[in-house]
């Protein structure tokens, strides 16, 4: 089963805005929408956005979601040391049955 | 609070079976698709296996059709991962939720001579 296709890395600096993308097409990302994880070094992945782009409670209002066709971003505002770890997108396709995920992308805060 | 506590995991040869389990809290359970999702060391998330709220339905990645076998009891709120044929590069931290709840800190499965 392929996966969704996420930029390895992305570089921006403190206090700035980084946006990482996840495209995947029509079966997944385009009409089931796909969520947002956040996985630190050692820790279990956590959920910043669910498939409607919508923040579960808890989660900074810095970051927000947004959907365009085949491809969802998830934007990061005023870029802080903490942001800087690994972010993967996963989509539910409904013509193969099965989770996709991305390869995850890497940020780093300068 | 939703709550997940994997357990399960361990060192085991090439070719023998675990059976991972997960006990959960705060949600309707009765209610949940259930996922596993593995994490190989250094490496992305990858998607194992997933069930419906009641059992009848079951989802594989192809690497693990025939010898993974994904189950629930729901008067327990408790899933289960059944593995047999266990590879090397199935070495890895096995996760149990889904992408719609969370998901557990994970269980360390070595797979190893």
């Amino acid at each position: 089963q392929a996966g969704l296709t996420q930029p390895p890395s992305v570089s921006k600096g403190l206090g700035q805005t980084a946006t990482l993308t996840c495209t995947g097409n029509s079966n997944n990302v385009g009409n089931q929408g796909a969520v947002w994880l956040q996985q630190n070094q050692g820790h279990p992945p956590k959920i910043l956005s669910d498939r409607d782009n919508n923040r579960p409670s808890g989660i900074s209002e810095r970051v927000s979601a947004s959907r365009s066709g085949n491809t969802v971003s998830l934007t990061i505002t005023g870029l802080q040391p903490e942001d800087e770890t690994d972010y993967y997108c996963s989509a539910w396709d409904t013509n193969i049955g099965a989770w996709l995920f991305g390869g995850g992308t890497r940020l780093t805060v300068l | 609070e939703v709550q997940l506590v994997d357990s399960g995991g361990g060192l085991v040869q090439p070719g023998g079976s675990l059976r991972l389990s997960c006990a959960t809290s705060g949600f309707i359970f009765t209610n949940s698709w259930m996922t596993w999702v593995r994490q190989a060391p250094g490496k992305g998330l990858q998607w194992v296996a997933s069930i419906n709220p009641d059992g009848s339905d079951k989802y594989y990645v192809d690497s693990v059709k025939g010898r993974f076998t994904i189950s629930r009891d729901n008067a327990k709120n408790s899933l289960y991962l059944q593995m047999k044929g266990l590879r090397v590069e199935e070495t890895a931290v096995y996760y149990c939720g889904d992408n719609d709840l969370g998901w557990g800190q994970g269980t360390l499965v070595t797979v190893s001579s």
